[in-house]
Parts: C-alpha cells; structure tokens; sequence
C-alpha cells in the first residue's frame, strides 16, 4: 500500500498570501494518478488538481499542481478567504490511499 | 446535472451488518467506476472500495477486506455497499463519488453517517 504524508499538519497564513502545501508518497506513483481536493466544514470533497498538474472543471487558476514520482505540491498562489479549509492529496495509482489532510488557517 | 445520493446510514451494534445505498443521475452510470470513501468524526479521508463500470475489477482497503462487499446495479443506477461485522471504528461519515478518467474523483454525494455502538 502507497502511503501518503501530507505536510505541513496546519499551515498558518493571511489572505492574499501563497500557500505550499506537500504531499510525498512513501514509493512511486505510477503515471502521476495523484489528485488533491478540498474539503469545507460539513461538505464532501471538491476535485481541484487531477494527473498531479490538471485542474479540474472550474477550479481557479490560484491553484496549481506539481510534481512527479514521490512528491508532489500544491500550491494556492493567493489565499482568498474561502481557500481556508483542508485539503487532501490522493494517489490513484495502485489501488488508492488519501493522506492525513493539511488544514491551511488564518 | 449529475448527483449522487446516499441512503442507508443508521446506528447499529458491534458484529451488527447494513447495506448502504447511492442513487445516481444525470451521467452514464455505467461508463464511470465508482467508490466509496469514508470520514470518522474529526478525522480524514479514508478510500473503502472501488468498482469498475462493468462490475469486472473490485479493490478493497485492506480495513474492510472480508467484512465489506461492493456492488453496482447499472440497470438501476445504483451503487451498494454491504458491511458486516461492523466494529466501533467503523463509524464515520460515508460518501459515495465518482470515479472519472483514469480514477480521479469529480463527484461526490453528501454522505450518510454510520453510528456502530454499543
């Protein structure tokens, strides 16, 4: 099983700042299948970034995927009020694993 | 517009069984895999089980392997998840969502909570 450690834990920042949040996979993942999606309080998860580097349908170009192999990243490159929330990564290449979520605050 | 809706959450005893139930609309239900995905209270993401369109491939996380079947009706566009031998940290929060493409997921249902308690 493909094991995902998402860091930070929180991320502590202001609105308008940029956002970096890591997701590295504890071996490869094949074809990047890595996604990464945000969660509100008491709604089920949006799909932001699909093939490690995609955005999906209607997701703001403030958010941008990178990454290949091992590790990946997402970045929010100014944080509007509404992106502070948690955020996961998931791969999809062997089965499929989620990783412990990065909760970005203000 | 595509939607998916959960049925089925209850509270039930430890070794108790339930059958969840995802209703879908607005797409091509066969052409799509589909998971289930589970939150226990406060906690994070975890990915249950996956089908593909045609029934053909199913995977399990390794906490639900022997206890928890998937299934899919394409004829009623639904998707089903029977647990049995339910255990306490069995409670969470479970969605159902579509897998697209290559398995990414781009829709979810709003969830049914699961309560296992004595």
């Amino acid at each position: 099983e493909i094991v995902l450690t998402q860091s930070p834990g929180t991320l502590s920042l202001s609105p308008g700042e940029r956002a970096t949040l890591s997701c590295r996979a504890s071996q490869s993942v094949s074809s990047d299948y890595l996604a990464w999606y945000q969660q509100k309080p008491g709604q089920a998860p949006r799909l932001l970034i699909y093939g490690a580097s995609s955005r999906a349908t209607g997701i703001p170009d403030r958010f941008s995927g990178s990454g290949s192999g091992t590790d990946f990243t997402l970045t929010i490159s100014r944080l509007e009020p509404e992106d502070f929330v948690v955020y996961y990564c998931q791969q999809y290449g062997s089965s499929r694993t989620f990783g412990q979520g990065t909760k970005v605050e203000i | 517009e595509v939607q998916l809706v959960e049925s089925g959450g209850d509270s039930v005893q430890p070794g108790g069984s339930l059958r969840l139930s995802c209703a879908a609309s607005g797409f091509t239900f066969s052409s799509y895999s589909m998971n289930w995905v589970r939150q226990a209270p406060g906690k994070g993401l975890e990915w249950v089980a996956y089908i593909g369109g045609s029934s053909s491939t199913i995977y399990y996380a390794d906490s639900v392997k022997g206890r928890f079947t998937i299934s899919r009706d394409n004829v009623k566009n639904s998707l089903y998840l029977q647990m049995n031998s339910l255990r306490d940290e069995d409670t969470a929060v479970y969605y159902c969502a579509r897998g697209r493409g290559y398995g990414e997921n781009d829709c979810w249902g709003q969830g049914t909570l699961v309560t296992v308690s004595s």
